[in-house]
């Protein structure tokens, strides 16, 4: 699977909107853009996924650029419990497993 | 529906033995998946076993070893523990499609956290 590259860290306020941003230059035709976060003393859990057309769920937001290099996930109303650390992930036929970057610590300040 | 389940939680072993994890999935999740996360590498994918059979494998000696049973519940096992096997070992279930693109949302359990001393 193709490599991302996020930022270490954000910071954000409560209640405001937070844009994690995922570039990912060496991305196929076919690979998936999936988010998944961690949240501490927890496992990894999902959030969105999308090809080429922005997405929306309950969670988040996925915004894709047109040329498919970069993402970025979309929280609209960070909380407090939204703190974690956010993991951006190519997937294509590599298998159904995941590869796992350094991902984005979010800290949420109240 | 339960999540995924993962016995022990937590585990304290010393250099030289071995250990078992243990990970029931999700109900109807035929596709059980390992992880290591430790501080210095992150998460690692380890293996995954699918329908009994080992599937993929990640990069990580012969020690580390897996099984899966007929009810897709699946062990892991670490023979001749290292210090360097401390680690959070992470277990996820998805159901993936038989044919096509693998891309099956993977659901994680809580984990073992295992310490060699």
């Amino acid at each position: 699977d193709a490599k991302t590259t996020q930022p270490n860290s954000m910071e954000s306020n409560e209640e405001e909107p937070v844009h994690l941003p995922c570039n990912h230059s060496t991305i196929s035709g076919t690979d998936y853009i999936h988010w998944y976060r961690q949240l501490p003393s927890q496992g990894p859990e999902y959030v969105i996924h999308g090809l080429t057309s922005n997405v929306n769920n309950r969670m988040a937001s996925l915004a894709i650029a047109e040329d498919r290099k970069s993402s970025t996930l979309i929280l609209h109303r960070a909380t407090l419990r939204d703190a974690a650390v956010y993991y951006c992930i190519l997937r294509g036929n590599a298998g159904n497993m995941l590869t796992f970057g350094g991902g984005t610590r979010l800290m949420v300040k109240p | 529906k339960a999540g995924v389940t993962q016995t022990p939680r937590y585990l304290i072993k010393t250099r030289g033995q071995q250990v078992t994890l243990s990970c029931s999935p999700i109900s109807g999740h035929r596709s059980v998946s390992w992880y290591q996360q430790t501080p210095g590498q992150g998460l690692q994918f380890l293996f995954e076993y699918f329908s009994e059979t080992q599937r993929n494998k990640g990069n990580f000696p012969g020690r580390f070893s897996g099984r899966q049973f007929s009810n897709s519940r699946s062990e892991m096992n670490v023979s001749t523990l290292e210090l360097g096997d401390s680690a959070l070992y992470l277990c996820a279930s998805s159901r993936p499609q038989t044919s096509g693109i693998l891309i099956d949302t993977q659901y994680f359990g809580p984990g073992t956290r295992l310490t060699v001393l």
